[in-house]
């Protein structure tokens, strides 16, 4: 149980196109998804925090207009990286956070790798 | 006050032996502390969490030793394998308002066959 998963698993685009990134929970609702960065060799970083119906909170640095972030249902959330530059090429990892288990622990996705040419 | 130290950055371990990394944080209303495994490529993955109630947790092979007092955490690797070669990050949380994780650095362990 517990499973989170994310389409696509890789992805390239043109500079100036956006891309979608789908963060699902298969086996639980989750309440509240979580959305991370990381690069090469890096920890992971916290981008934003959604609740379902309602707008997310970004994190101090995080461009809100660039990463649009939608949480339509208790099951999915989306990640939009819109006018995508190379520099927004990255690991993006979403987690999820509900009813399957402990409050407080993070279920997470396998990541979709962005390359933006 | 957010952060979490995380040491060593890397660790190379001889096949059977026991991997340890550090985590420590300051932010006393952190409650829960998790570890994760990472393999290149893919998400991580949940390998044991501890709350401040209980100084250590056993799992398997994986043990997280706490001290509150210290505000220091630490997760044991015993009879280290190959295939436990990855990289490792500890969490701290507080169990109240977004329920968001504060990540350490990360740690690359080797195991050596």
């Amino acid at each position: 149980g517990a499973v989170v998963s994310q389409h696509p698993s890789r992805v390239i685009c043109k500079s100036g196109t956006s891309v979608k990134i789908e963060c699902r929970s298969l086996d639980f609702q989750a309440t509240t998804m979580f959305w991370y960065r990381q690069f090469p060799k890096k920890s992971l970083m916290l981008m934003a925090t959604s609740n379902e119906g309602s707008k997310a909170t970004y994190e101090q640095g995080v461009e809100k207009d660039k990463f649009l972030i939608n949480h339509a249902s208790l099951t999915l959330s989306t990640l939009t990286v819109t006018s995508a530059h190379p520099e927004d090429s990255s690991f993006y990892i979403c987690s999820a956070r509900g009813r399957a288990g402990p409050i407080d622990e993070q279920y997470f996705g396998p990541g979709t790798r962005l390359t933006v040419t | 006050q957010q952060q979490v130290k995380q040491s060593p950055q890397s660790l190379i371990v001889q096949k059977g032996g026991i991997s340890i990394i550090n985590c420590a944080y300051e932010n006393t209303a952190f409650d829960y502390f998790p570890w994760y495994q990472q393999f290149p490529g893919k998400g991580p993955a949940l390998l044991i969490a501890i709350r401040p109630d209980v100084s250590e947790k056993k799992e398997g092979r994986f043990t997280i030793s706490f001290n509150k007092s210290a505000k220091q955490f630490s997760l044991h690797i015993m009879d280290s394998q190959p295939g436990d070669s990855a990289t490792y990050f500890c969490a701290a949380s507080g169990t109240s308002g977004t329920y968001k994780y504060i990540f350490g650095t990360g740690t690359r362990l080797k195991v050596l066959a």
